[in-house]
């Protein structure tokens, strides 16, 4: 069964303090992993896709990379407004062709401080 | 462009009531998903449709929710009777095609009393 598994739960950084976010994964098939950011009262907001082992995407900030198991979501220099919970989501091949739903994990709840 | 919009924001309900929430995708996408967030986990999809087709219905407790999407445009989520455990944000997303990124809208908190 695809399984998505996110650490820390919660995560409190000073302004400045850089940190990584795991999301490790069990899935038959990767077709692709997605980052997803949620603000409180909103929908998650599309970041990042990686596709295959070794894949490195950058958005400011944020760095997202991939391996066989785990990727990790780097924030460097955070701020506050960086504040935010980070959704992990794995998509995999489906055996009968095309491709299965998004698996999310829990997220890890992300307060910068200043 | 405009983004997902979805109805109501928020809904109080008692117990054994009903109720339907209403999503409207982004113009030109062909998939749409409903996904239940409860509080403290992730998105779990529920029903996803490419036009007014069901694709994968698996997750949805058909003996309570039902989903529609009329011309493959709009879509209604509606629940009939409600139990304390649908207490949850109902999220709706679209995308191009299934296997683009999706977009979500802002989602519909129910609270079962």
């Amino acid at each position: 069964e695809d399984q998505v598994t996110q650490s820390p739960e919660a995560l409190r950084l000073q302004e400045g303090e850089s940190s990584s976010l795991n999301c490790s994964y069990t899935v038959s098939g990767l077709r692709g992993l997605f980052w997803y950011r949620q603000d409180p009262g909103k929908g998650p907001e599309f970041l990042f896709t990686l596709y295959s082992a070794g894949e490195e995407k950058e958005k400011e900030r944020l760095k997202a990379t991939l391996t066989k198991k785990e990727s990790f979501l780097h924030i460097t220099a955070p701020k506050p407004e960086d504040s935010a919970t980070y959704l992990c989501a794995v998509q995999a091949w489906a055996a009968s062709g095309g491709y299965n739903k998004l698996i999310f994990g829990a997220g890890t709840r992300l307060a910068v401080h200043p | 462009e405009a983004g997902v919009a979805q109805s109501p924001r928020y809904k109080i309900i008692e117990k054994r009531q009903s109720v339907a929430f209403w999503c409207n995708p982004i113009s030109g996408h062909a998939t749409l998903y409903w996904y239940q967030q409860i509080l403290g986990q992730g998105p779990k999809l529920l029903i996803q449709f490419q036009n007014n087709g069901v694709v994968d219905d698996s997750q949805l407790p058909k003996d309570r929710f039902s989903a529609e999407r009329l011309k493959g445009v709009d879509s209604t989520l509606k629940i009939q009777p409600a139990k304390l455990e649908d207490s949850a944000v109902y999220l709706c997303a679209s995308s191009l095609g299934g296997d683009n990124e999706q977009f979500f809208g802002p989602g519909t908190r129910l609270t079962v009393l």
